[in-house]
């Protein structure tokens, strides 16, 4: 089962920033938070990940509370082609392939409106 | 930039048929994925594979084998196929060796068991 709960939709209006948060309140000391999206008709596609600091790349942002039980996801300037499905994902960050693996959920869809 | 193709994006078979999915990944990675998503259910791991021939099963394995004869090539085959099968193949590639260990997705195979 996913170790983490997120809304099943979202509306952004484009140019807006998109807050997309996610619950993980059974995360472990040693697990990481991944964020992942899905456009249409493609695979998956990774974005952003961090541990306990908040994190920032060219994609997005990721805010991790203090207790590590929670995160956000902002894409600060949302655009149509950021309309897609938004993962989050707990997985322990140790080399191997059993602890490589992905556990998706059903994320967010988040809709970009004109 | 790693490219991860599968064979067809579209694919239709009848009910007992043997079918072979294909995934090739271009970027010398060690491990390999083949998950199906379904509305409402998410992505779901169905096997997985750390080296050449060497398998593991994931968490819907059943109905569904795996070959891994080279590095870049993974298979999924569908033994004799049944129409529950009928869903969205993606295949991922990952290295174990290159923090944090993202997966790169294919574009996916439609499978439609009539």
């Amino acid at each position: 089962d996913a170790k983490t709960t997120q809304p099943p939709s979202m509306d952004c209006a484009e140019g807006r920033a998109a807050n997309l948060p996610c619950n993980h309140s059974t995360i472990s000391g040693n697990e990481y938070v991944y964020w992942y999206r899905q456009i249409h008709s493609q695979g998956p596609q990774y974005i952003i990940h961090g541990l306990k600091n908040n994190e920032t790349n060219e994609m997005a942002s990721l805010i991790i509370t203090e207790d590590r039980k929670s995160s956000t996801l902002i894409l600060p300037h949302a655009t149509l082609r950021d309309t897609a499905v938004y993962y989050c994902i707990v997985r322990v960050g140790a080399l191997g392939g059993a602890t490589n693996k992905l556990i998706f959920g059903t994320g967010t869809l988040l809709a970009v409106q004109p | 930039d790693v490219k991860v193709t599968q064979s067809s994006r579209y694919l239709v078979k009848r009910t007992g048929e043997k079918v072979f999915l294909e995934c090739v990944q271009d970027m010398d990675h060690e491990n390999m994925f083949w998950y199906r998503q379904d509305p409402g259910l998410g992505l779901r791991l169905i096997y997985f594979s750390y080296d050449v021939k060497m398998k593991e099963k994931g968490d819907i394995p059943e109905g569904y084998s795996v070959s891994r004869e080279k590095k870049e090539r993974f298979s999924l085959i569908l033994e004799s196929a049944s129409t529950n099968q009928t869903s969205m193949y993606l295949c991922a590639s990952s290295s174990p060796l290159a923090w944090p260990y993202e997966q790169y997705f294919g574009p996916g195979t439609r499978l439609t068991v009539t």
